[in-house]
């Protein structure tokens, strides 16, 4: 069974400060790992990953993927109030496009 | 601007009674659409995937005949809530992949069954 392990669940910083989400996965057929921003309403798409070592850039936001080790990470510089959201994870198999996703990490940046 | 379209996004409704949720692809041509589920606090949930011209596929766990789901054409696939409890309610979301590109995701459906 495909598993997505985000952490840490919950992160709460202040304004200017860098935070660094994880995301580790298991999955049979891997096709891509997708980073998504959910406020209040559904996930807005951030990053999708499918190559080891190259890094995605954002403004702000980067992520990258390691398929070795069988993860990701999401950085965020310079945090703002309104960066304020669940950070979810997903990863995606080669066959029609399912995806899992992980539990997300709950992130506040307080002024 | 939206490329996957969600209906209604709240919906208040009497236990017993049953919900129909519609998903749109607007510009593009979807066979494949799928349909999340989320409590408060918790990640997305796949509960189904909707063909176009056939069966759903279900995940484990998820009632067939409770969360009826039709793909009656390439743009609209339904998420009929059957005799909904309490318990039944939640976030519902689809989404859509749109030729090889990321998947889009509807704005979502808040059910509450009273």
């Amino acid at each position: 069974e495909d598993k997505v392990v985000q952490s840490p669940l919950s992160l709460v910083v202040h304004e200017g400060d860098t935070v660094t989400l994880n995301c580790s996965y298991e999955v049979t057929n891997f096709r891509s790992l997708l980073w998504y921003k959910q406020e209040k309403k559904a996930p807005t798409f951030l990053f999708m990953l499918t190559s080891s070592g190259i890094e995605k850039k954002s403004g702000r936001l980067s992520s990258i993927l390691d398929k070795k080790e069988l993860f990701s990470i999401l950085n965020i510089t310079a945090t703002q109030t309104g960066d304020s959201a669940v950070y979810l994870c997903a990863v995606e198999e080669t066959s029609g496009s399912r995806l899992t996703f992980g539990e997300g990490t709950q992130l506040t940046v307080n002024p | 601007g939206a490329v996957v379209s969600q209906h209604p996004s709240r919906v208040i409704c009497k236990s017993g009674t049953s919900v129909k949720i519609e998903c749109r692809s607007l510009d593009f041509q979807a066979t494949t659409m799928f349909w999340y589920r989320q409590f408060p606090k918790q990640s997305l949930m796949l509960m189904a995937t909707s063909n176009e011209g056939s069966k759903a596929t279900y995940e484990q766990g998820v009632e067939k005949d409770k969360f009826l789901i039709n793909h009656a054409s390439l743009t609209l696939s339904t998420l009929t809530v059957t005799s909904a409890h309490p318990e039944d309610s939640s976030f519902y979301i689809c989404s859509a992949r749109r030729g090889w590109e990321k998947l889009f995701f509807g704005s979502g459906t808040q059910l509450s069954v009273l």
